[in-house]
C-alpha cells in the first residue's frame, strides 16, 4: 500500500523559533497534500490543502504566514511553523493522495509529528 | 453548516462481542463515507470505505453500512478482540480534491 512519512516524528522548541516538518509519499506522486492539526481528543481539524506546484489554500482562521506550507514536488510538502508559541503545541498530521488515480478521496496518512513548544 | 457526530465519545465491550459505532452527519451529501482507525499518537490508517449507492460492505471482522435517508453510517467489528481497542474516526468524502471531514471518534475498548 501507499506509505507517506513525516519527519521529525516529534520535535520541542523554544518559544519564538519556527519549526519545519516534512511529509514524504515514498510509493506514489501526491498531486495534492493535506495538512491537519489535532489537539488531545479531538477530531483532525484540516488547516491546508496544497496542490503540487501551486500556493496552500488555506482553511478559516489559519494563519497562511505564521503556517507555511510549500509542495514544490510531487513526492514532498513541507510546513514551516514560524515563530512558534506554546499554543501551537500540536500533533500535526499530513495526508497525501493522487488525483489521477483516484475517482474518490483516497487519502494517505502520514505517522504525525508532536511539536511541543516551551 | 456541514455536520458530523459520533454519539460516543468512549465505548467499552467485552472481548468477543460486537462492537457498534454510530456516525451520523447533516446537511451535507457525501458521495462516500470513510472510517478509519487512529491508535495514540499515530496517524489515521484507512479501513474502509462505502459509496452513498451502498448499503453494506464488509472486510474481514468489519461491517460497514450507510443509510443516506437516516443520514447514519454502522460500524461494526464482530469477535472484537483488544487489540481491536483503539479511537476510530468516521470521514465524509464528497470526492474530487475536497477535504475530508472528520468527526470527533469513538475510543473503543475492548476488554479481555
Amino acid at each position: 500500500g501507499a506509505v507517506v512519512s513525516q519527519h521529525p516524528s516529534w520535535v520541542i522548541c523554544k518559544s519564538g523559533t519556527s519549526v519545519k516538518i516534512e511529509c514524504r509519499s515514498l510509493d506514489f506522486q501526491a498531486t495534492t497534500m493535506f495538512w491537519y492539526r489535532q489537539f488531545p481528543k479531538q477530531s483532525l481539524m484540516l488547516m491546508a490543502t496544497s496542490n503540487e506546484g501551486s500556493k496552500a489554500t488555506y482553511e478559516q482562521g489559519v494563519e497562511k504566514d505564521k503556517f507555511l506550507i510549500n509542495h514544490a514536488s510531487l513526492t514532498l510538502s513541507t510546513l514551516t511553523v514560524t515563530s512558534a508559541h506554546p499554543e501551537d503545541s500540536s500533533f500535526y498530521i499530513c495526508s497525501a493522495r493522487d488525483s489521477r488515480t483516484s475517482s474518490y478521496n483516497e487519502q494517505f496518512f502520514g505517522p504525525g509529528t508532536r511539536l511541543t513548544v516551551l | 453548516s456541514q455536520k458530523i457526530e459520533q454519539n460516543s465519545e468512549a465505548l467499552n465491550i467485552q472481548e468477543g462481542k460486537t462492537a457498534t459505532l454510530t456516525c451520523n452527519y447533516t446537511n451535507y451529501s457525501p458521495a462516500y463515507l470513510q472510517w478509519y482507525r487512529q491508535d495514540p499518537g499515530r496517524g489515521p490508517v484507512f479501513l474502509l470505505l462505502i459509496r452513498e449507492n451502498e448499503k453494506e460492505k464488509r472486510k474481514e471482522r468489519l461491517k460497514v453500512t450507510f443509510d443516506t435517508t437516516l443520514k447514519q453510517s454502522l460500524f461494526h467489528i464482530t469477535a472484537s478482540q483488544p487489540a481491536d481497542s483503539a479511537t476510530y474516526l468516521c470521514a465524509l468524502d464528497n470526492s474530487g480534491n475536497t477535504p475530508l471531514v472528520f468527526g470527533k471518534g469513538t475510543r473503543l475498548s475492548v476488554i479481555a
